[in-house]
């Protein structure tokens, strides 16, 4: 079955500091990974996906994240957080077997960016 | 693009009354998502649509949850007799055929007393 793990419920950055969020996975088959951020009272926004290709990936708002296969390891990342990222982040994955649209999201992380 | 549609945003109701959830898609998008979301539990996948054919309901709670697409612009959630522990913010999301991402609605923040 397939999962997805975020460690930290909530991680705590300064301005202008980088940032890590967390997620682990474990499917079955070669998997397509995913995140998104939640602001308050407000619907998931994707921000980048791996499919193929290069580990690393470059997505919206100057986020990043790296694949690691071995490691089972899709963290995001930023080199540089602002206040205004502090949000809830969700790490998902989809099993691309018999083109399954399965969609597993993780718990989700609340990062906060202090001023 | 105006994005993924839902209405209300919010629904506040009494036990036992019938809630019915709203949903546009992005135009063009063939996939059609429903999500749960709760403190609890996560954001929970409940059914899913292709060209308006129900394919995986496996998520769906009970008896008392359906959902329908009568057309490509339009899907209702309905949940007859709502209960307390229903409560939630229910999430509609749609993709294209070619893509792979799911972009998602604002939400309905559903309470039920």
């Amino acid at each position: 079955a397939q999962s997805v793990a975020q460690p930290e419920d909530q991680v705590n950055v300064a301005e202008g500091n980088p940032l890590t969020v967390k997620c682990t996975y474990s499917v079955s088959g070669n998997p397509y990974l995913f995140w998104y951020v939640q602001y308050p009272n407000r619907g998931l926004q994707f921000l980048l996906k791996y499919i193929t290709g290069d580990n690393l990936v470059k997505g919206s708002y100057g986020f990043e994240a790296e694949f690691n296969k071995s490691q089972t390891s899709f963290h995001l990342k930023k080199p540089s957080a602002l206040v205004s990222d502090s949000a809830l982040y969700f790490c998902a994955v989809r099993d691309i077997r018999n083109y399954g649209q399965n969609f597993v999201f993780g718990p989700g992380t609340r990062l906060s960016v202090l001023p | 693009d105006a994005g993924v549609i839902q209405s209300p945003r919010h629904e506040v109701t009494e036990m036992g009354q019938e809630v019915t959830l709203r949903c546009k898609p992005i135009s063009g998008h063939d996939y059609l998502f429903w999500y749960r979301q709760t403190m609890m539990r996560g954001l929970e996948l409940l059914i899913y649509f292709n060209n308006n054919v129900p394919i995986d309901d496996s998520g769906m709670p009970e008896d008392r949850f359906s959902a329908k697409m009568p057309n490509a612009s339009f899907s209702t959630l309905k949940i007859q007799p709502s209960e307390p522990r229903d409560s939630a913010v229910y999430f509609c999301a749609s993709r294209g055929d070619r893509e792979v991402e799911q972009y998602f609605g604002p939400g309905t923040r559903l309470t039920v007393t």
